[in-house]
């Protein structure tokens, strides 16, 4: 049973748009999600993070929303640039017996073309 | 120095070899975690060592055998492994400050191609 998911495996955007990344929860015990960022052939790099007591964080063009009535979280870049095609991973964290426990979605595929 | 190190970058093995993947991190953290990322799946957690001692053992097959010699070094000891074990093997560290905002700092990965 996957505790978060991302319904979208890829996502085409214009330069200069808005880009929208969606996600999806089933557990309301997280203490924080967070995005990240992989290229191919690199490990995954932090983006960005929100914690489950907030609604929005906003860093420079990336911002992410959560809802948790709706268990939902959205990363949303604007304007997005070409530099941004990557796969993007929504993940759940728990701290627990001195570790965070990170769960992982699918990811999506964001190609930003010009 | 990057903060996580992963090494080798790419391993090609044969059923009945041995091999092992090292993981090292400059951080001075004291959590470390072996994920693995399959072609169009989440990553999936393997093992989780918290201040040197196994907290975590995600389900993992016994040809899978993670070791932590000290607070900044993680291995994965591989042997007999099947072609369906391919994948990108990737180690991670945190702090274990409470107050910490969930991140995990990855490395670059191991490549791994069972043949």
């Amino acid at each position: 049973d996957q505790q978060v998911k991302q319904n979208s495996p890829s996502l085409s955007v214009q330069e200069g748009r808005i880009s929208i990344l969606n996600c999806d929860y089933t557990n309301s015990m997280f203490d924080y999600f967070l995005w990240y960022k992989k290229y191919p052939a690199e490990g995954p790099t932090f983006l960005i993070s929100i914690s489950s007591i907030k609604d929005k964080n906003e860093d420079g063009r990336f911002t992410v929303f959560l809802n948790k009535s709706a268990k939902h979280l959205s990363l949303h870049i604007v304007p997005s640039q070409p530099g941004d095609s990557a796969v993007y991973f929504c993940a759940a964290s728990s701290f627990s017996g001195g570790y965070n426990k990170l769960i992982f979605g699918a990811g999506t595929r964001l190609a930003v073309h010009p | 120095e990057t903060g996580v190190t992963q090494t080798p970058r790419h391993l090609v093995m044969g059923m009945t070899n041995k091999k092992s993947l090292k993981c090292e991190q400059h951080l001075g953290h004291n959590a470390m975690y072996w994920y693995k990322q399959s072609a169009k799946k989440p990553l999936e957690l393997m093992f989780v060592y918290s201040l040197e001692e196994r907290v975590e053992n995600n389900s993992v097959p016994s040809r899978f055998s993670p070791e932590c010699p000290n607070s900044s070094h993680l291995f994965l000891h591989l042997h007999t492994l099947q072609p369906e074990d391919s994948a990108l093997y990737l180690c991670a560290s945190s702090p274990l400050d409470i107050a910490n905002t969930g991140e995990l700092f990855f490395g670059e990965g191991s490549r791994l191609t069972v043949l």
